[in-house]
C-alpha cells in the first residue's frame, strides 16, 4: 500500500519568505509527527497530532513554526519568515496510534534550504 | 545531558565482522525502545524493537539493560548492505519518540 508521502521533496527559498510543507500519512493512521533533521544531527521532534486531540506543540522551536492537520489526515507545516538556521530535512511520520509500541513510518522528507 | 546518547562512529568493519553499538538513555521511566536504520539521504526505518528479555532477528540481536539504562545492538556477519546509520530510539511515555543522533556503520569488502 501507499506509504507516507511528503511534498515538495526539495524547497529552496529566500530568507524571510514563508514556506508550507505537506504530509500525507498512511490511510487510517491516527497519529502524525513532524521532525526535523539538520546535517549530522539527530531527529528533533516538532509536533504531534493524535486523532482529534489537541496537538502536542512542545517541540516547535519558535512561533514562526505552526502546523495543522485537516480532517485527521493531511498535515501542513508552515514556517514563517524563514531563517537560514531553518535549513534542514523535515520528516513526517505516521503511526496507527500512540507511539508506545507502534512503528513510526516516515515519509521521504522535504529538504529545505534557506538562502 | 542528552536524553539518548550514542557514539557517532563511524565504525569501520570488514565484511563478516561482528559489531556492537551501545546507547544510553537518561529517563528511567522510559517505556519502550527501538533501533531504526537510516540510509544516506533517506528516511529512518524501523529495524527492530528492543524487549527486556532481549530479542534476535536473523543476524541482529538487541538487548536492554534497564538497571544501567542502556540498549545494545549486535550485528553478526556484517554485510556491505548493513552500511547505514543506526538510530537508538526511546519512548519516554509521552507518546513521543526521542531519537539518538545515530551511529554510523561502514562495512568494507
Amino acid at each position: 500500500g501507499a506509504g507516507v508521502s511528503q511534498s515538495p521533496s526539495n524547497k529552496v527559498t529566500e530568507k524571510g519568505k514563508d514556506v508550507e510543507l505537506r504530509c500525507d500519512p498512511i490511510s487510517g493512521h491516527t497519529a502524525l509527527y513532524w521532525y526535523r533533521q539538520s546535517l549530522g544531527q539527530g531527529l528533533e521532534f516538532l509536533i504531534y497530532f493524535q486523532g482529534n486531540s489537541a496537538p502536542d506543540k512542545s517541540g516547535l522551536p519558535s512561533d514562526r513554526f505552526s502546523a495543522e492537520r485537516t480532517g485527521g489526515s493531511v498535515s501542513t507545516l508552515t514556517i514563517q519568515r524563514t531563517q537560514q538556521e531553518d535549513s534542514a530535512v523535515y520528516l513526517c511520520a505516521s503511526t496507527t496510534g500512540p507511539s508506545g509500541g507502534n512503528t513510526q513510518y516516515f515519509g521521504p522528507g522535504t529538504r529545505l534550504t534557506v538562502l | 545531558r542528552k536524553e539518548v546518547e550514542q557514539d557517532p562512529g563511524p565504525f569501520n568493519v570488514p565484511e563478516g565482522a561482528t559489531v556492537a553499538f551501545n546507547c544510553t538513555y537518561s529517563n528511567s521511566a522510559s517505556q519502550s525502545f527501538f533501533w531504526y536504520r537510516q540510509d544516506c539521504r533517506k528516511e529512518p526505518k524501523l529495524l527492530m524493537s528492543v524487549y527486556s528479555s532481549g530479542n534476535e532477528d536473523g543476524r541482529f540481536t538487541a538487548q536492554l539493560n534497564r538497571a544501567s539504562q542502556y540498549i545494545s545492538l549486535l550485528i553478526r556477519d556484517s554485510k556491505l548492505s548493513d552500511s547505514a546509520t543506526y538510530l537508538c530510539v526511546v519512548n519516554t511515555g509521552f507518546q513521543k519518540l526521542v531519537f539518538g543522533t545515530g551511529t554510523r556503520l561502514l562495512v568494507s569488502p
